[in-house]
């Protein structure tokens, strides 16, 4: 089946401590998506890969950065964990941005839940 | 992004009840998402909305676009305790790749 797949499923960093999380998809998707979830709170977009255009919300902390190497693998690295990271971490995928169209529904994966000790 | 009124809150039903849940923006979206999302997952894409006043269904699931643009529900008909789950809208305007969010309604279901 094709899905977007997120490895680990949990991480425990310490605080400070650089930590990489991954999603990779099988569905093709132009479009990746990095969001932080945290308790009770809607997902909040954090930044998007289109191919490899980089496109970085106004309000994400420069401790948050990303890579995608390929159209399959997407990478959120924090630099320097504090506790108020300590968050779901979701990787979501879609084919691209056209109005009003199956373009822009987003697919997500089953999420990085995030430890900051 | 812009944070949708999404109501209710939160939903305490019996099983068999019909569920009705909406969200509202000050803005006009060109897409309406539905999501449920259940406790350590990623959110599941319901039901996908593209045009006003469209009126979609699947299985015991029918979700709306408002004829305004500014506007969807989702219903669940004959709710089953595997329901149970926290349920977000997203609308996705003309503006950019972000989905706005709704707070989400949380669904317990008791047998």
């Amino acid at each position: 089946d094709a899905m977007v797949i997120q490895n680990p499923r949990y991480q425990v960093t310490q605080f400070g401590k650089p930590v990489t999380l991954s999603c990779s998809q099988t569905l093709n998707h132009n479009v990746m998506y990095w969001y932080q979830q945290k308790s009770s709170q809607a997902p909040k977009l954090l930044f998007h890969y289109y191919d490899k255009d980089f496109n970085n919300e106004a309000d994400t902390p420069d401790n948050f950065q990303s890579r995608r190497p390929n159209t399959s693998f997407c990478f959120l690295d924090i630099r320097s964990p504090g506790l108020g990271d300590a968050a779901m971490y979701l990787c979501a995928t879609s084919r691209g941005l056209l109005a009003a169209s199956s373009y822009n529904e987003q697919f997500f994966g089953p999420g990085t839940r995030l430890t900051v000790l | 992004g812009q944070q949708l009124n999404q109501s209710p809150q939160s939903m305490f039903i019996q099983e068999g009840e019909d569920v009705s849940m909406n969200c509202t923006s000050s803005s006009i979206f060109n897409t309406w998402l539905w999501y449920k999302q259940e406790p350590g997952e990623g959110p599941v894409l319901l039901i996908a909305l593209y045009k006003a006043g469209e009126l979609t269904s699947n299985g015991r699931l029918t979700a709306q676009f408002g004829i305004t643009r500014k506007d969807s529900f989702l219903n669940i008909s004959a709710s089953i305790p595997s329901d149970v789950g926290i349920y977000f809208c997203a609308g996705l305007s003309n503006s950019g790749y972000a989905l706005n969010f709704g707070k989400g309604t949380s669904l317990l279901v008791t047998p």
